[in-house]
Order: C-alpha cells, then sequence, then structure tokens
C-alpha cells in the first residue's frame, strides 16, 4: 500500500542516452511534483503538475519533460543525457497544491540516476 | 527573493545532549515553514509544520518572526534522530499554486 512509488529505484547509463522515471501516487492527490537531489543532497523542484496540468516549471533544460497521463501519474523522460543530470530524483505528492493554505507533500523513495 | 538557509552541514553531538538545528528564512509574506527528515535509505517526510504547534518525536520548533528563524529543537538526542533534516518555506506562487523552498540541509550524527 506504497503512497507514492517510482521506477526504477536505480538508473545507470550512458551520456547521451534518453531515459524515463515513472511515478505513481495513490493517495487521491491532485499535484504532484519533481524534485532534483544533488550529489551536496540540495533539494530543488523541478516541476508540478495540477490535475494533469503543468503549473510549475522552474528553469529546467527543456530535455526534461514531464507527462501526467493522469492525476495519478506524473513520470519524467530525460533526452541526451548529460553527466550533470546524475542525482536522485524524487517525486511528491500533495492534497491539492493550490490555494493559499500550505500543505504535506508525500515523497516517493527516489530514483538514484547515475549518467557514465 | 525567497530562501532557506541552514548554516550547519553537519551537526555531530552524543547521545543524550540536545540539539538545535538552525533554520532562517527570507520571505516576504506570511511564512508558512515545515521541517522534513530523511533517514538513511529512506525517502523524505514531514515531521512538522509551524501551524501545527506540535511535538513529534520529541523534536519542537518555534517559528520567530523577528529573527526570521524556525529552529528545530530535541531536548535530549537519540541515536536515531540520526538523518537528514531539511528545512522547508511554503510560498504561494501567482496563480495560487504552493510552492516548497528548501534549505541544503544539514545531517544530524548522533553518537553512542
Amino acid at each position: 500500500d506504497t503512497a507514492v512509488s517510482q521506477t526504477p529505484k536505480y538508473l545507470v547509463t550512458q551520456m547521451g542516452n534518453d531515459k524515463s522515471i515513472k511515478c505513481e501516487q495513490n493517495l487521491g492527490h491532485d499535484t504532484m511534483y519533481w524534485y532534483k537531489q544533488d550529489s551536496k543532497k540540495f533539494l530543488k523542484i523541478m516541476f508540478s503538475y495540477n490535475n494533469k496540468e503543468l503549473i510549475i516549471n522552474e528553469t529546467v533544460p527543456n530535455r526534461f519533460s514531464p507527462k501526467s497521463p493522469d492525476k495519478a501519474h506524473l513520470n519524467l523522460h530525460i533526452n541526451s543525457l548529460e553527466l550533470g543530470d546524475s542525482a536522485v530524483y524524487f517525486c511528491a505528492s500533495s492534497q491539492d497544491g493550490t490555494g493559499y493554505s500550505p500543505e504535506t507533500q508525500y515523497f516517493g523513495p527516489g530514483t538514484r540516476l547515475l549518467v557514465l | 527573493a525567497q530562501r532557506v538557509t541552514q548554516p550547519e552541514k553537519l551537526l555531530s553531538v552524543f547521545k543524550g545532549a540536545p540539539v538545535e538545528l538552525k533554520c532562517n528564512y527570507s520571505y516576504s509574506g506570511s511564512p508558512e515553514l515545515f521541517w522534513y527528515v530523511q533517514y538513511s535509505r529512506q525517502r523524505l517526510q514531514l515531521l512538522l509544520r509551524h501551524i501545527s504547534r506540535e511535538s513529534i518525536k520529541g523534536f519542537t520548533a518555534d517559528l520567530n518572526k523577528g529573527e526570521t528563524s524556525f529552529h528545530l529543537k530535541k531536548p535530549f538526542a537519540q541515536e536515531e534522530d540520526s538523518a537528514m533534516y531539511y528545512c522547508a518555506l511554503s510560498r504561494v506562487r501567482s496563480g495560487g499554486y504552493n510552492k516548497l523552498i528548501f534549505g541544503a540541509g544539514t545531517r544530524l550524527a548522533v553518537h553512542p
């Protein structure tokens, strides 16, 4: 009964390849997020979707393309992988994500991406 | 600009010692602040949020608007408290969407 799940857990790939990371939440939440945690453990938001619509798009290279087929899923596709993309990518979800009430975000276990 | 600062990368204490993890923020509006914790090889999870004014696992945090701080405290550290702690600020963007801004994190190491 995992709340937020991600696949794969680990991803090792060569520079220049294209890869996808999948995220699913079974909490019935409306909003999902992707975060990047770099080697110094710094956590930064990349994207957020609310009911399949993109609502937050930080300064991220356009090689990164999120896709939300439905509100329970938010996938991250990365084209032409670079060494600097090596990081842990976390998916998260929250009940609403809109409005003026702060909400708890629930995080997935992370996907550790290593680009060689 | 909105910013969350955690000045200590690593805080090392002995079991039973008091702990204070510092967090300062910069935000022009009314801040909503959180502490998230990441235990080794586990996912990030909410520890506490300032509006709840609760104590979780013996930790408390008080929002001090004058000092723009939200320090996390525990009177007696336990070894199982060893983890990475992130302070986060919830910021409402235009259009009403919430966004969490995280600090750089502080690793707490509690030694026996």
